[in-house]
């Protein structure tokens, strides 16, 4: 079945630092990828919408400097969190929609960061 | 705007027992509906969904029914078993399905299922 796999499971790094996450499509091409935030023991707060060939789509509330994205090909979209802070740890979750199959997203299993 | 809201949790029930999962949704237009379930550490399962009113989505045992009458979406389980023990979580998808592609979802604020044995 369709699989959408987020890389890196998990990532501790200094205050500061800049963070790369990537979510891929694995057997399907997708057009749409959707980039969510989950706080502990809350919802998912949808936080963009990644277009391949252009400019993400944020949502209201949503530092586009501070959260890069970008959707270069039909299988990869990344999520870059840049100057990372403590207040930005959190579990980011991508999705994708296979652009060829009437079916919903398929979510990638997240990944965990942690800024010191 | 979309709006999903869940019935607050945690829930913490018995093997065996009856499950209900409570969500209501507040939406313009005809918005498909889904029920994920996502295990401690991991990503979002699609666990049902239901395009249409009266549409009943079934997997695994658990159903939930589209009640546009009561814009309700609420999810069952007969008996349920320690591994269904997740955070559930009830959705919408805004534009309208009928056979399309599905936009971004609307998530409720998640319920997290215990069961002991």
């Amino acid at each position: 079945g369709a699989v959408v796999s987020q890389h890196p499971s998990r990532v501790i790094c200094k205050s500061g630092t800049s963070v790369k996450i990537e979510c891929r499509s694995l057997d399907f091409q997708a057009t749409t990828m959707f980039w969510y935030r989950q706080f502990p023991k809350k919802s998912l707060m949808l936080m963009a919408t990644s277009n391949e060939g252009s400019k993400a789509t944020y949502e209201q509330g949503v530092e586009k400097d501070k959260f890069l994205i970008n959707h270069a090909s039909l299988t990869l979209s990344t999520l870059t969190v840049t100057s990372a802070h403590p207040e930005d740890s959190s579990f980011y979750i991508c999705s994708a929609r296979d652009r060829n199959s009437n079916q919903p997203q398929h979510f990638g299993d997240g990944t965990r960061l942690s800024i010191l | 705007g979309n709006s999903v809201t869940q019935m607050e949790g945690p829930v913490t029930l018995s093997e065996e027992a009856f499950l209900t999962i409570n969500c209501t949704y507040t939406a313009t237009g005809y918005p498909s509906l889904f029920w994920y379930v996502q295990y401690p550490g991991e990503g979002l399962q699609l666990l049902l969904k239901a395009t249409k009113a009266d549409d009943k989505g079934s997997n695994k045992g658990f159903e939930a029914t589209y009640r546009k009458e009561t814009t309700s979406f609420h999810l069952e389980k007969g008996s349920v078993q320690v591994s269904d023990s997740a955070v559930y979580f009830c959705a919408l998808s805004g534009e309208h399905a009928g056979g399309t592609s599905y936009g971004k979802l609307t998530f409720g604020q998640g319920t997290i299922l215990t069961v002991h044995p």
